[in-house]
């Protein structure tokens, strides 16, 4: 079982819908979640991170934590063509803990 | 947050040498990490640079193949060592934020072609 796993798309939506991005994890342990963006050819950027169970709400962005489901979500409200990328799930521990990445979900918002 | 400046953003390097990579952090920070992304695939972890120690690493990456220093508390080099073209990888540096639930921040990245 991989450690962080999401579905690496391509999620396909039209301008202006909300993108729901998924991802669970497998270790109980981890305190730390944290949604990345990467556009082609560069490299992630932290675009939220969230702690505790329910939503944090940044902009046209919300994260969602469920540590019972062990489950993570990013939903993006009137998705843009430049929201178009790469989204990364990432997992740690607490403290100097590495961080552990899920393959990506690609999305592409049509004009 | 941190910035980090990453050098050399891309190379084409003949299979057998040696390339060494160059993260340069504008504070100081305990920890550096080096990651490798291969196309399609995720960030895999290579190793953990702490200053004034040997780094620690991940399993299926070894110190012969990826030599490690970490000089001070902002500056860090991985070499990728006799190459081949399976080590064609993008190589990224990154360090952790402030807290301890602070998440990463990337340097720019090395786009590695090896031929």
């Amino acid at each position: 079982q991989k450690e962080v796993e999401q579905n690496s798309g391509p999620l396909s939506v039209p301008e202006g819908a909300i993108a729901s991005l998924n991802c669970t994890y497998s270790d109980r342990g981890s305190q730390s979640f944290f949604w990345y963006r990467q556009y082609s050819g560069k490299s992630p950027e932290l675009i939220m991170s969230i702690y505790s169970n329910g939503d944090k709400e940044d902009g046209r962005f919300t994260a969602q934590l469920n540590k019972a489901s062990q489950y993570v979500s990013l939903l993006i409200r009137d998705s843009q063509p430049s929201d178009s990328a790469t989204y990364l799930c990432a997992v740690k521990n607490g403290g100097y803990q590495k961080v552990t990445f899920g393959i990506g979900t690609k999305l592409q918002v049509i004009p | 947050s941190a910035v980090i400046s990453q050098k050399p953003s891309r190379d084409i390097c003949q299979r057998g040498t040696s390339l060494t990579i160059q993260c340069q952090v504008d504070s100081q920070v305990t920890m550096m990490f080096w990651y490798r992304q291969q196309p399609g695939q995720s960030l895999t972890l290579i190793a953990t640079a702490n200053q004034g120690s040997e780094a620690t690493y991940e399993s299926g990456f070894v110190i012969d193949k990826f030599p490690i220093s970490r000089p001070n508390l902002t500056f860090s080099t991985l070499t990728v060592s006799n190459m081949s073209p399976e080590d064609s990888s993008i190589y990224l540096c990154s360090v952790e934020e402030d807290g301890l639930r602070a998440g990463y921040t990337f340097g720019s990245g090395t786009r590695l072609t090896v031929v």
